[in-house]
Parts: structure tokens; C-alpha cells; sequence
């Protein structure tokens, strides 16, 4: 049974440019959550996808979108990269109302 | 917001030794989780524990939640025990994961 996972694994942009990242949830879970989470920090919300709507969003500008399609794998896209969206990006799924599982995560580097 | 705050921030023991780290909330919540962050960055869920105690193999947890703290306890400490543990909290029932800091610990052999 496949868990999380997420691709590509690392990713390197440069500054306005725009990127998508992508995620499949695991087997049976339809709710799909993205997280940043910066060098020696904690992961911060980005928004939560439930039946192909955002229903939950973060502090995060509208720089930052997603989508989720009807197999509940997701998309975070990015527009207008800046310095400072360099991180680790993760997706985590669940059955809606359950525990978040992980997957690896994106490393983005932004030059 | 709630606030989440973890202690200690950083950790090294000698290998076989045992620690606890703890996951102060700032106000009442639907569910709280302890997670670990391995070198490489995997996240790995170690509890879901709203409350009351549980344990799997040399890992417990506890939590307290009228008095809002967690504590993760880690025996017998081992080398692949390194990396940073974090606790996050869901409010109400929204689902949004609050995390706290993280606690780095370092385990030598």
C-alpha cells in the first residue's frame, strides 16, 4: 500500500517564475493539507482540499493555489516565486477528519 | 491564535539514555499529535493522542489536556532516534495542524 507521495523530490527556480507541485494522497483518503515548512521551523498550513474545493486556508497570499482532482491527488501551485519561498513543502492526506500522514516532501530552491 | 511551545529546543544524550519532551497549548483542542522529523526531512507520525496515554515499543506519550501539556517520552535512546520531534495541535474542528517548534535531539553513540 503506496502512502503519501509527492513529486518531484527536489526543484530549483529562479525568482518569478511559477511552479506546480504535486501530490497523491494514500489509498482511501480523500482530504489532502499543504504545508511549507522553512529551514529550522516548524511546518506552516497552506490551505486544505476536501471533494475538490479549498476548505480551509492558511496566512499564505494568493501567489500560493491548488487543486484537487476527482482521484483526490492535489496540486500547490506557485506564481511570481520569491527568495523567500524556499522550503520543504509538504502534502499530507487523511480520511476526512482523521490523522495527517506524510509524505517526503519538495525541496524548493529559489535562485 | 493558539500557541504551541516545546521544551527543550535542543537535546543530546549519550546513546541508552532516556529523555522527555514536552508540548505546552495555549488553549483547548480537538486532537494533538506527536511527530518525527528524521534528517532527511521524512515526517513520520509517532502518536494521535487527544488525550491519555500510549505507548509503542520504546516511545509513550502523554496527554493532559485540561491542564494543556503533552509529554513524549523516549527510552533507551538509539542513534536513529535523532532528528527533530514536533507536536501539533488541531483546533476546534477545522483540522488545520497548529505545530510548536520542534525539539532537535541528538543521540551519540
Amino acid at each position: 500500500d503506496a502512502g503519501v507521495t509527492q513529486s518531484p523530490t527536489h526543484l530549483i527556480k529562479t525568482r518569478g517564475q511559477q511552479v506546480t507541485l504535486r501530490c497523491s494522497p494514500k489509498s482511501g483518503h480523500d482530504t489532502v493539507s499543504w504545508y511549507q515548512q522553512a529551514l529550522g521551523q516548524g511546518p506552516q498550513f497552506i490551505f486544505q482540499y476536501y471533494e475538490e474545493e479549498e476548505r480551509q486556508r492558511g496566512n499564505f497570499p494568493d501567489r500560493f493555489s491548488g487543486h484537487q482532482f476527482p482521484n483526490y491527488s492535489s496540486e500547490l501551485n506557485v506564481n511570481a516565486l520569491l527568495l523567500g519561498d524556499s522550503a520543504l513543502y509538504l502534502c499530507a492526506s487523511s480520511p476526512w477528519g482523521q490523522p495527517q500522514h506524510f509524505g517526503d516532501g519538495t525541496r524548493l530552491s529559489i535562485l | 491564535g493558539i500557541q504551541v511551545e516545546q521544551s527543550p529546543p535542543d537535546l543530546i544524550l549519550q546513546e541508552g539514555a532516556n529523555s522527555t519532551l514536552r508540548c505546552n497549548f495555549s488553549d483547548s483542542v480537538n486532537n494533538l499529535q506527536w511527530f518525527h522529523q528524521n534528517p532527511w526531512g521524512q515526517l513520520i507520525n509517532l502518536f494521535y493522542i487527544p488525550s491519555g496515554t500510549k505507548q509503542n515499543g520504546r516511545l509513550s506519550a502523554t496527554t493532559v489536556a485540561t491542564e494543556r501539556y503533552s509529554l513524549l517520552y523516549i527510552s533507551s535512546s538509539q542513534t536513529t532516534d535523532s532528528g527533530v520531534y514536533f507536536c501539533a495541535v488541531e483546533r476546534d474542528s477545522n483540522y488545520q495542524l497548529i505545530w510548536g517548534a520542534g525539539t532537535k535531539l541528538i543521540i551519540k553513540p
